[in-house]
């Protein structure tokens, strides 16, 4: 079975300040993407990164940066010199193929404030 | 290059009532996603359609049934409502790429309340 875990439910920071948003999953397919999405109180959840499970580098957008590991089965998300706007719910997500379809398996979601 | 919509983007029920959401996918995408977003919780996947088929169900009841149509948009069908049905129902599409995976873009959601 495939499930995702966010330990952290909330987490509040003043402006300018680096947050990193933690992930851990679990899977027994070698192949398999994983995700972060963002959902501001709109409720729309906003597309930020893919990662393949065979591709191990880090990325680096903005002040956005991504470090997987495969062999702790992390996918941690840094938000450097954060702002206000990053305020929002954030979800890491795993996706394989099941029975010819793809399915996501969220977190439980890591709410994130900024305060100014 | 429009997104993935929704409609409506609010809907009041009470139980034991039917319910019908809709959704377009992005253009050119293929397949429809459907998941349920309760207060506080992650999206959990409901069941997603690809050329007209439901391809795979998470764990839901036969009340939640859906249809994709030729022009790839798709309508969730929720019968006997349940107050737990209360929550946010959202629409995802992507592009079949058969055993190559596809990035999954959601819609603004359809607020479902059940009193």
């Amino acid at each position: 079975a495939q499930k995702v875990t966010q330990a952290q439910t909330e987490i509040s920071v003043v402006e300018k300040e680096d947050v990193t948003l933690d992930c851990v999953y679990e899977t027994r397919d070698t192949t398999y993407y994983l995700f972060w999405y963002k959902q501001p109180p709109s409720g729309e959840l906003v597309f930020l990164i893919r990662r393949n499970s065979f591709d191990e580098q880090n990325e680096i957008s903005g002040r956005y940066s991504w470090n997987f590991q495969k062999s702790t089965s992390s996918f941690n998300f840094t938000i450097t010199a954060s702002q206000v706007v990053d305020s929002a719910v954030y979800f890491c997500a795993l996706s394989g193929i099941i029975q010819g379809a793809q399915k996501l398996v969220f977190g439980q979601g890591t709410r994130l404030t900024i305060n100014p | 290059d429009a997104g993935v919509t929704q409609s409506p983007t609010h809907l009041i029920k009470t139980r034991g009532q039917q319910v019908t959401l809709r959704c377009s996918p992005k253009s050119g995408h293929d397949t429809v996603s459907w998941y349920q977003q309760a207060l506080g919780q992650g999206p959990q996947f409901i069941f997603q359609y690809y050329e007209e088929e439901e391809r795979q169900r998470g764990n839901f009841p036969d009340r939640f049934s859906g249809h994709q149509f030729p022009n790839y948009s798709s309508e969730l069908n929720v019968n006997a409502l349940l107050l737990g049905d209360s929550a946010l129902y959202l629409c995802a599409s992507s592009l079949n790429q058969g055993a190559l995976l596809d990035t999954q873009y959601f819609g603004p959601g359809t607020r479902l309340t059940v009193l």
